[in-house]
């Protein structure tokens, strides 16, 4: 099937600091990527749609200063959490749609971020 | 957007035992409906889905049914086995975009 990678798989940053997340599908074209945000013990909240070439559309409810994306290639989509807060610390997961493969999304391994 | 709702929230059942989860969607024009399975701190792996064209899917001992009209659709899982224990989501969709998701099911099989 099809394999998505994100990197890192953990990572603890400071508050104040910038922290950036990659996923990539590794052998297969995503022209659409997804980013949800996991809290312990809850569901998979989108945050955000990431289309390659485009600007990303953002949730109802999610700052897009905050959470900024970016969608350069077919293979790879960036989240970048600007000026951490403890707030923000939670478990990311991203998504990509394989459009050759009528079975929706594949997800990366997750991202747990830990702010200090 | 779509609401998606799922219940029950915990559920325990023995070992050879029948699970049923069920969830109800709110946007008629949802018309793809995945199940994940996720065990703590992994990725959602798919375990069957669904289309809006089709009222029951099966595979081995996994099966969901949709009922379109009433907007719900159930995952069953028949001769459950300990592996089975995970937490279990639901989610719909349109055209394959846009995935929202259940609450989610805690499952635990007892052997």
């Amino acid at each position: 099937g099809a394999v998505v990678s994100q990197h890192p798989s953990w990572v603890i940053c400071k508050s104040g600091t910038s922290v950036k997340i990659e996923c990539r599908s590794l052998d297969f074209q995503a022209t659409t990527m997804f980013w949800y945000r996991q809290f312990p013990k809850q569901s998979l909240m989108l945050m955000a749609t990431s289309n390659e070439g485009s600007k990303a559309t953002y949730e109802q409810g999610v700052e897009k200063d905050k959470f900024l994306i970016n969608h350069a290639s077919l293979t790879l989509s960036t989240l970048t959490v600007t000026s951490a807060h403890p707030e923000d610390s939670s478990f990311y997961i991203c998504s990509a749609r394989e459009h050759r493969v009528p079975r929706g999304a594949f997800f990366g391994q997750g991202t747990r971020l830990t702010v200090v | 957007g779509e609401n998606v709702e799922q219940h029950p929230s915990t559920l325990s059942v023995q070992e050879g035992d029948s699970a049923v989860i069920k969830c109800t969607y709110s946007d008629s024009a949802s018309n793809y409906f995945p199940w994940y399975k996720q065990e703590l701190g992994k990725r959602p792996q798919l375990i069957i889905d669904i289309r809006s064209n089709v009222g029951e899917k099966k595979d081995q001992r996994i099966a969901v049914t949709l009922n379109k009209t009433a907007k719900h659709f159930s995952l069953h899982i028949t001769e459950t086995q300990p592996e089975d224990s995970a937490v279990y989501f639901c989610a719909a969709s349109l055209t394959g975009n846009q995935f929202y998701f259940g609450t989610g099911t805690s499952l635990t099989v007892i052997p």
